[in-house]
């Protein structure tokens, strides 16, 4: 699977949008891109994947570049309780890929 | 629905002493798995199985063992407990066409 870069830390004024980047450069033709996010130790929580085309559900936004090297998580109007440390993941859905690797991640904190 | 269930929620052990994380699921996934997360890090996984009978090792499987006799219960045991598996246990399960995981709540363990 593919390895993602993303910053350690950002903070995002309340009510604003939240953009955090992830880059994926190495990126193969089959893997697809996942967001969580892990809110005060609870257990991880998915967000939002992805493939080539850009995809919206009720939580987020997610923009993948056309040449898919990176990735935009856009969080529309973040609240207090988006504080979180959110991972970028890329894997592939074939057979034989299991793990989730999550790296460090982007820890967002949502400033009042 | 549940989800993901796992018990117990915190637990001291002395080092040396054995014993078992339970998980268990009512989504009817086939896939199943164990992550370990120490302080500031990422998650690292252990153990995970493709479906009831069949299990195979993660990233960090030394130490540790499972079975998966059903499709809803996947125990993760700890054998001889030592101060390096102090952490902090995610369980986790998935459709196989998909890696949108749902997570437990997670075990918290401290070995002294």
């Amino acid at each position: 699977d593919a390895k993602t870069t993303q910053p350690p830390s950002m903070d995002c004024a309340e009510g604003r949008a939240a953009n955090l980047p992830c880059n994926h450069s190495t990126i193969s033709g089959n893997e697809y891109v996942y967001w969580y996010r892990q809110i005060h130790s609870q257990g991880p929580q998915y967000i939002i994947h992805g493939l080539k085309n850009n995809e919206t559900n009720e939580m987020a936004s997610l923009i993948i570049t056309e040449d898919r090297k990176s990735s935009t998580l856009i969080l529309p109007h973040a609240t207090l309780r988006d504080t979180a440390v959110y991972y970028c993941i890329v894997v592939s859905s074939g057979a034989g890929s299991y793990q989730l690797t999550f790296g460090k991640g982007t820890k967002l904190s949502v400033i009042p | 629905n549940a989800g993901v269930t796992q018990t117990p929620k915190f637990r001291i052990l002395k080092i040396g002493q054995s014993m078992t994380l339970q998980c268990a699921q009512d989504m009817n996934h086939n896939y199943m798995y164990w992550y370990r997360q120490d302080p500031g890090m990422g998650l690292k996984l252990i153990y995970y199985s493709v479906g009831a009978g069949i299990t195979d090792k993660g990233e960090v499987p030394n130490g540790y063992n499972v079975s998966r006799s059903t499709t809803e219960d996947f125990p993760l045991r700890l054998e001889l407990a030592a101060p390096s598996q102090t952490s902090v246990y995610f369980c986790a399960s998935s459709y196989p066409e998909t890696r949108r995981a749902f997570f437990g709540q997670g075990t918290r363990l401290t070995v002294v």
